[in-house]
């Protein structure tokens, strides 16, 4: 089963505003990361945040991690029409494991 | 541009036929993965090489295979092509071997199976 879900499935906000997107997880975790696809495109990474912090920023993204409750939450700020894309979180276990990534946020940005 | 390149960027061909997608990772990186994303499955890990030797098997089936050369790229063989094998086709590659760290991807094989 899917380590990683993320949650909504697709989100559409105005420009301007904040987007808030979710993930959870089943197992213990070395760290967990955020990447983006544009579609049809090969993703890129945004930010990774390891399992011993708690929030992290990076230009307008706000990355939380909180492992009591298995969850990360990805915020972006004024959001652009630019950040349109699919948002997956991806997890990364303790020993070895490779990458598990969730079926994605598809985010929709309209001007 | 992550520097991870894909080929070939699109690829049409026949059930029952044979094909070869091409990696060539970052400079400096030593590990190869390969994805499968379709819109049923979603992003499917496949194969993970480090330094030429196979290190980790996710949902792989028996009709693919992967190699890494000594040189680093690295090839995946879809055989006995499927209509349910159409898909994108990602490349990674990081710089260890143990799959905890950033990964970075191609622009992906677009592969339709008629």
């Amino acid at each position: 089963s899917q380590q990683g879900e993320e949650d909504p499935q697709a989100l559409s906000i105005q420009e301007g505003e904040n987007a808030t997107m979710n993930c959870s997880y089943k197992t213990s975790i070395n760290n967990l990361q955020w990447y983006r696809q544009n579609s049809g495109r090969g993703l890129v990474h945004l930010i990774l945040i390891r399992s011993n912090e708690r929030e992290k920023h990076s230009g307008r993204l706000r990355v939380t991690l909180d492992t009591s409750k298995k969850s990360s939450s990805l915020l972006i700020t004024a959001s652009r029409a630019a950040d349109t894309a699919s948002y997956f979180c991806a997890t990364a276990g303790n020993y070895g494991q490779n990458f598990v990534f969730g079926p994605g946020t598809r985010l929709s940005v309209l001007p | 541009d992550s520097g991870v390149t894909q080929t070939p960027k699109h690829l049409i061909t026949a059930t029952g036929q044979r094909v070869t997608l091409r990696c060539s990772p970052r400079s400096g990186d030593l590990s190869v993965y390969w994805y499968q994303q379709s819109l049923d499955q979603g992003l499917q890990f496949l194969i993970q090489y480090y330094n030429g030797e196979e290190r980790a098997k996710g949902n792989i089936l028996e009709r693919f295979s992967a190699q890494q050369f000594p040189d680093l790229h690295s090839e995946l063989n879809l055989s006995s092509l499927e209509l349910g094998d159409s898909a994108l086709y990602f490349c990674a590659s990081s710089v260890g071997l143990n799959g905890q760290e950033t990964q970075y991807f191609g622009p992906g094989t677009r592969l339709l199976v008629l």
